[in-house]
């Protein structure tokens, strides 16, 4: 079974500019969750996706929104990056999200210069 | 509100030494799950372990062993006779029912662990 799989792997945008990440998950599962990962706060939730809904967010701010298909594939976009957006952006599935391991894909992983 | 504290920043052993890293929470839910997730350099979060809050008995994986004691808050980790391949971070993890849905994990701030010939 294939894993989680993140598209691209790397970027690298300017401050202003906005980004489309992408997130395959596991066939059949059907939650994808999204994390970023900064040497400074560490990991963080941003949000989950379940059959097209956005089911749980984190604290964010608005410029960070995501979508999810009906295939369960998600994307997670970021407008008017700012340098602190730099960060490894993982995504992970579950077949629920009802308190299942999460499977984690590679990351991507983004630079605002 | 939720919290995971791995106070130990940095751990350096010799091949061979066993090694336990501390892991310990905060959170008002009577109903949670906790997890341990190892971070290699290729940066992609492998699953080790998840805990439920009703299920204190720890648990042994191989090299791999867990404690975990509700009345303290912990949940440590044990690796008996590290190996090199052990070397990466270590992150515990903690979900509520409360949240409505255990996909919303919060993660300790991690416990690098370097393992050495």
């Amino acid at each position: 079974k294939a894993g989680v799989t993140q598209t691209p792997r790397y970027l690298i945008k300017t401050r202003g500019q906005q980004v489309t990440l992408s997130c395959s998950p596991i066939s059949g599962h059907r939650s994808v969750s999204w994390y970023q990962q900064t040497p400074g706060q560490g990991l963080q939730f941003l949000f989950e996706y379940f059959s097209e809904t956005q089911r749980n967010k984190g604290n964010f701010p608005g410029r960070f929104s995501g979508r999810q298909f009906s295939n369960s594939r998600s994307e997670m976009n970021v407008s008017t990056l700012e340098l602190g957006d730099s960060a490894l952006y993982l995504c992970a599935s579950t077949p629920s999200g009802s308190y299942n391991e999460q499977f984690f894909g590679p990351g991507t992983r983004l630079t605002v210069l | 509100a939720q919290k995971v504290t791995q106070a130990q920043t940095e751990i350096s052993v010799v091949e061979k030494e066993d090694v336990t890293l501390d892991c310990v929470y905060e959170t008002r839910d009577t109903t949670y799950y906790l997890f341990w997730y190892k971070q290699p350099p290729s940066g992609e979060l492998v699953f080790l372990i998840r805990r439920n809050s009703f299920d204190e008995q720890n648990e042994i994986s191989g090299r791999y062993s867990w404690n975990f004691q509700k009345s303290t808050s912990s949940f440590n980790f044990t690796i008996t006779a590290s190996q090199v391949v052990d070397s990466a971070v270590y992150f515990c993890a903690l979900s509520e029912a409360g949240t409505g849905t255990a996909s919303k994990l919060t993660f300790g701030t991690g416990t690098r662990l370097q393992v050495t010939l």
